[in-house]
């Protein structure tokens, strides 16, 4: 059981390259979620997707674009990369366990460089 | 606008203590408050969460405490460990996660 998988780990681009970044998860969630964090800060919401088939922006998607591609996969992608955007990269899932609650779980991260 | 805050971006404990780490919410219609870990290099981790009709909710050596009337939440952490060594994250949900900026967690010897 893999959890949350985010490819690639790190990755160097030049300011007005493109490049996707790729997230999948394994649990059968419904929501999953795009954070970029900086150094000293929180994470920030970029997008999320509450269920297939549905995007929502969050609270930075100026610079990004996603596809929900089926329950599995949620892609991020940087159509022109700014410097602005060199942060860490996560992705998350979650599901609403029986019970209630919250439980999300995040992929190890991706580490992006634009320079 | 919403947003997740916390008091204090530096605590110092002494192994064994106990700690306390807090943080100021303002959206009102969240309906659930989550605390994440974030070890260095690593993404956050589930701690424990509150349902926005409670005020208290125990785990395993963690406590979450809700005061809806000021909008605070906070994370007690019993006996605290090396291990506990990190960063903390509240986090508020109502169709979506939003994280407060975090409090790193060091544990003296």
């Amino acid at each position: 059981n893999a959890g949350v998988t985010q490819t690639p780990k790190f990755q160097v681009l030049k300011t007005g390259q493109s490049m996707t970044l790729q997230c999948a998860q394994d649990m059968n969630h419904n929501s999953m979620y795009w954070y970029r964090q900086d150094p000293g800060m929180g994470l920030r919401l970029i997008y999320y997707s509450a269920s297939e088939g549905t995007t929502d922006k969050g609270e930075v998607p100026n610079g990004y674009n996603v596809s929900r591609l089926n329950k599995r996969e949620f892609s991020l992608r940087l159509e022109s990369a700014a410097p602005s955007q060199t942060s860490v990269y996560f992705c998350a899932s979650s599901v609403i366990p029986r019970g209630g609650g919250t439980e999300a779980f995040f992929g190890q991260g991706t580490r992006l460089t634009v320079v | 606008g919403e947003s997740v805050g916390l008091h204090l971006p530096t605590l110092s404990v002494q192994e064994g203590d106990n700690s306390i780490i807090n943080c100021a919410y303002s959206n009102s219609a969240s309906d659930y408050f989550i605390w994440y870990k974030q070890e260095s290099g690593k993404g956050p981790q589930f701690i424990i969460d509150i349902r926005s009709n409670m005020d208290k909710r125990q785990g395993q050596r963690v406590t979450v405490l809700l005061n809806k009337t000021v909008k605070h939440l906070s994370l007690q952490i019993a006996a605290t460990q090396p291990g506990d060594s990190a960063v903390y994250f509240c986090a508020e949900r109502d169709d979506k996660i939003i994280f407060g900026k975090g409090t790193r967690l060091h544990i003296l010897p």
